[in-house]
């Protein structure tokens, strides 16, 4: 089955810098790549996600890129602040509803 | 406020006891998930429904026992539970099976003594 791993698995920025967050897949089939974020005590949800057809997409402040030939795949926040402090879950999928997620990072944003 | 509702949000519970967690969606969502969020570790998929049927027991213990009555509601029947099933519970579910949105329910904490 799919194996995501993800790193790191903790990350402290200060205010305005820059957070990179990377996952590598093994399953070469898989297509579809989200990110959730899970703030402290609330539920998981999508920030955003990339199918394997394009090689990045842009969200405001947040940033993914794919690299299909070396199976990973990257978060990029700029800008960050405050309440970008969270937990960040990357998943990967191959054609089928089942979600492989990676172990999660926790970023911290210092003030 | 993403739609997905668990109850109950804490629950605490012997070895012995027989409990169930409840998942409701009034999304019109066709499919519904039971993950196990333990900490420092990936969200693991338990099991999935499709249209009430399950598609998918990712190798999850009998103990665990789930019930899906309608599109709207998931249940997560427990029984002779062991410390180590101690976790944050998640439910989910997507329009449908495939590269659509997850949306996750608030969880309910699970502390078996």
């Amino acid at each position: 089955g799919e194996n995501v791993e993800q790193h790191p698995s903790t990350l402290s920025v200060q205010e305005g810098d820059s957070a990179v967050i990377k996952c590598t897949y093994s399953d070469s089939a898989s297509n579809y790549f989200p990110w959730y974020k899970q703030e402290l005590g609330k539920r998981p949800q999508l920030i955003i996600d990339i199918r394997s057809n394009v090689g990045e997409k842009k969200d405001q402040r947040i940033a993914v890129t794919l690299n299909k030939t070396a199976k990973h795949f990257s978060l990029h926040i700029t800008e960050t602040q405050p309440e970008d402090s969270a937990v960040y879950f990357c998943a990967a999928s191959a054609n089928d509803y089942k979600l492989s997620f990676g172990a999660g990072t926790t970023v911290t944003v210092r003030a | 406020e993403t739609g997905v509702t668990q109850t109950p949000r804490h629950l605490v519970m012997g070895m012995t006891n027989k409990k169930s967690l409840k998942c409701e969606q009034h999304l019109g969502h066709n499919a519904m998930y039971w993950y196990k969020q333990s900490a420092k570790k990936p969200l693991e998929l338990m099991f999935v429904y499709n249209f009430k049927e399950q598609t998918e027991n990712n190798s999850v213990p009998s103990r665990f026992s789930p019930e899906c009555p309608n599109s709207s509601h998931l249940f997560l029947h427990l029984h002779t539970l062991q410390p180590e099933d101690s976790a944050l519970y998640l439910c989910a579910s997507s329009q449908d099976t495939g590269w659509t949105e997850a949306f996750f329910g608030q969880g309910t904490r699970l502390t078996v003594v």
